[in-house]
């Protein structure tokens, strides 16, 4: 299995709600990532995640809490966001955080979010 | 720091033409070279990689190789299809994060 699994789809929420996003990866990386992406942009790195536990934090606002249950999990929890916030959220994963077989990432297909 | 930069598009082509997509980079150190493609409505695809200098990545027609003395790795196809639309990005990667470039659309006609 060389997939990694975004859910949901597609997400509308109100800035108000709570919602969280799901990453799945079953190649046994110990890496885990989340990335966003705005229209006609490159992604940006938001966290990263190291034998679960947070290696990077690139200043994301708190409104964005990642969690990482177990080395195949990677969850994105959302609260009280803003409409700028709208994007498509990508997770990915690599074997590790060094060295060249583990510098290959691997990207799940994104959560198209819509914050209203 | 690290940094990429790539032609700006889009590209434009017709079905069956010579794909050139230029790359170069910045970097410390012995970074990893990518390409990664994203179709429409889609997450990011890795097309091909490289490791080390005059490395030669190739996948689905698609080539580039990893030149040290000029820093770059530009991408080539010999022959584009309809299905080759989509947004390539160069990336390079020393110790565990990508930097990308800021993606080159390519558009290809029958």
């Amino acid at each position: 299995d060389t997939e990694v699994t975004q859910t949901p789809k597609h997400l509308v929420m109100g800035m108000t709600n709570k919602k969280s996003l799901k990453c799945e990866q079953h190649m046994g990386h110990r890496a885990m990532y989340w990335y966003k992406q705005k229209a006609k942009k490159p992604p940006e790195l938001m966290f990263v995640y190291s034998y679960e536990k947070l290696s990077i934090n690139e200043s994301v606002p708190s409104r964005f809490s990642p969690e990482c249950p177990n080395s195949s999990l990677l969850n994105l929890h959302l609260h009280a966001l803003q409409p700028e916030d709208s994007a498509l959220y990508l997770c990915a994963s690599s074997q590790g955080l060094a060295g060249v077989l583990d510098n290959e990432q691997f990207f799940g297909p994104g959560t198209r979010l819509t914050v209203l | 720091g690290n940094s990429v930069t790539q032609m700006e598009g889009p590209v434009t082509l017709s079905e069956e033409a010579f794909l050139t997509i230029n790359c170069t980079y910045t970097a410390t150190g012995y970074p990893s070279l990518f390409w990664y493609v994203q179709y429409p409505g889609e997450g990011l695809q890795l097309l091909l990689k490289a490791t080390k200098a005059d490395d030669k990545g190739s996948n689905k027609g698609f080539e580039a190789t990893y030149r040290k003395e000029t820093t770059s790795f530009h991408l080539e196809k010999g022959s584009v299809q309809v299905s080759d639309s989509a947004v390539y990005f160069c990336a390079l990667t020393g110790y565990s994060t990508l930097t990308f470039g800021k993606g080159t659309m390519l558009l290809v006609s029958p």
